[in-house]
């Protein structure tokens, strides 16, 4: 059974549309988080929710929204999307926010034209 | 920014040690070392952490220097599949909020050989 799973893992669109990417987690965690891993490689985290609550905004856009419609579930929503919204896409998971050892999806990669 | 230091690339021998060096001469005392990997077009995977003792999983093992200013993983019997870029990251535990974020770098990348 996949731990921590993503949809749709590739996402091609046109620049200034809004599109959503899926996470779901069967691990009993409490925790969800989104990271963003651009084309140099750089892995950077964007939010994570805990107990249906945001805790984390690094500073990201307000264009990305994450939604939760229960704690197994971290949606990330982006709005007017822009070509340096090309990356890399990881949700992940742990056992409250103090956990360091995180579960993360396989990842999804989204190219903006 | 991370607060570790790493070789950009290492490369190892199929069924040999690979020891993975981290330089990490800033941690705090409540800091602990974690280490993930990379393999290739999947998502980061977790290995081992410790605070100051040598802990030891069914992945590696790390080695942390009395000082704690740096440690090594150690992948006892590296394979191909072992092939993955490895972060070392230094974190509080059991602190939420931004202060208990794994800040990734750069990594190493390390590749095994036949």
């Amino acid at each position: 059974d996949t731990a921590v799973s993503q949809t749709p893992k590739y996402l091609v669109t046109q620049m200034g549309n809004d599109k959503s990417i899926k996470c779901e987690q069967n691990l009993g965690h409490d925790t969800m988080y989104w990271y963003k891993q651009d084309s140099k490689k750089f892995l950077k985290i964007m939010f994570s929710y805990n107990n249906k609550e945001l805790i984390i905004n690094e500073t990201v856009p307000n264009r990305f929204s994450p939604k939760s419609p229960d704690k197994a579930h971290l949606n990330l929503h982006i709005n007017s999307l822009e070509l340096g919204d090309s990356a890399v896409y990881f949700c992940a998971s742990s056992q409250g926010l103090a956990g360091g050892q995180q579960f993360f999806g396989p990842g999804t990669r989204l190219t903006v034209l | 920014d991370a607060k570790t230091t790493q070789p950009p690339s290492m490369d190892c021998a199929e069924g040999r040690a690979a020891n993975l060096p981290c330089n990490h001469s800033t941690i705090s005392g409540n800091e602990y070392v974690y280490w993930y990997r990379q393999i290739h077009s999947q998502g980061p995977q977790y290995i081992i952490h410790g605070l100051k003792n040598n802990e030891t999983n069914e992945m590696a093992s790390l080695i942390i220097t009395e000082d704690r200013k740096s440690s090594t993983l150690i992948l006892p019997h590296a394979t191909l599949r072992d092939t993955a870029v490895y972060y070392c990251i230094v974190r509080v535990l059991g602190y939420g909020g931004s202060q208990g974020n794994l800040i990734f770098g750069k990594g190493t990348k390390l590749s095994v050989k036949p």
